[in-house]
């Protein structure tokens, strides 16, 4: 079993929903909580980054991490076309490079 | 400013080759991480360099390896390709070691043939 599962999807939804993302992880080390997403042919690109438990909002965009679930989740409000992407989740024990990573959600955000 | 730069794009070798893939990172930013991708086993670390030094390893085997240069770029090489090792190679920088924002570059696809 991985450290960190994510279902692979594809996750469909029609433009203007909320897109719904989410992983769970068995080390329960794990302080720092990272949402990318990668678009085919490019590299990762950051989105959200938490500490610890809780909740954080930037734009259309809200990140939460339970750790007394071991669960985090990624909220896309108002998804646009150009939101299909996977989506990456990863997470570190302590702050620096060593992160380790989901496997990645395919999301398809139809107009 | 611009981003992190990874060359070459995409690379064919056959096994038992060996290969040399380079990064540059953002101007600025010291620390340098390699991943590599694939389908299977998705993302995973593969180490860490800050200043000239291997900061962090994950668990690859010692055809594995890289360097990190005085002027931050850094580079990576595989020894002895084999048919797994066919993948994307990611290279990520970040400011400095201990530091959790880390931007990637568009990566390497390695065709080992």
């Amino acid at each position: 079993q991985k450290e960190v599962e994510q279902d692979p999807g594809p996750l469909s939804v029609p433009e203007g929903a909320i897109v719904s993302l989410n992983c769970t992880y068995s080390n329960s080390a794990f302080q720092y909580f990272m949402w990318y997403r990668q678009y085919s042919r490019k590299g990762p690109e950051l989105l959200m980054y938490t500490y610890s438990s809780g909740n954080k909002e930037d734009g259309r965009f809200t990140a939460q991490v339970d750790k007394s679930s071991k669960y985090i989740s990624l909220f896309i409000r108002d998804s646009q076309p150009s939101d299909s992407a996977t989506y990456l989740c990863a997470m570190s024990v302590a702050a620096g490079n060593k992160l380790t990573f989901g496997g990645g959600t395919r999301v398809l955000v139809k107009p | 400013k611009a981003g992190v730069t990874q060359t070459p794009r995409y690379l064919i070798k056959t096994r038992g080759q060996q290969v040399t893939l380079s990064c540059s990172p953002i101007s600025g930013h010291r620390s340098v991480s390699w991943y590599q991708q694939t389908p299977g086993q998705g993302l995973q670390f593969l180490f860490e360099y800050f200043s000239e030094t291997q900061r962090n390893k994950g668990n690859f085997p010692g055809r594995f390896s890289g360097r990190q240069f005085s002027n931050s770029r850094s580079e990576m090489n595989v020894s002895t390709l084999e048919l797994g090792d066919s993948a994307l190679y990611l290279c990520a920088s970040s400011v400095r070691t201990g530091v959790n924002e880390q931007f990637f570059g568009p990566g390497t696809r390695l065709t080992v043939l």
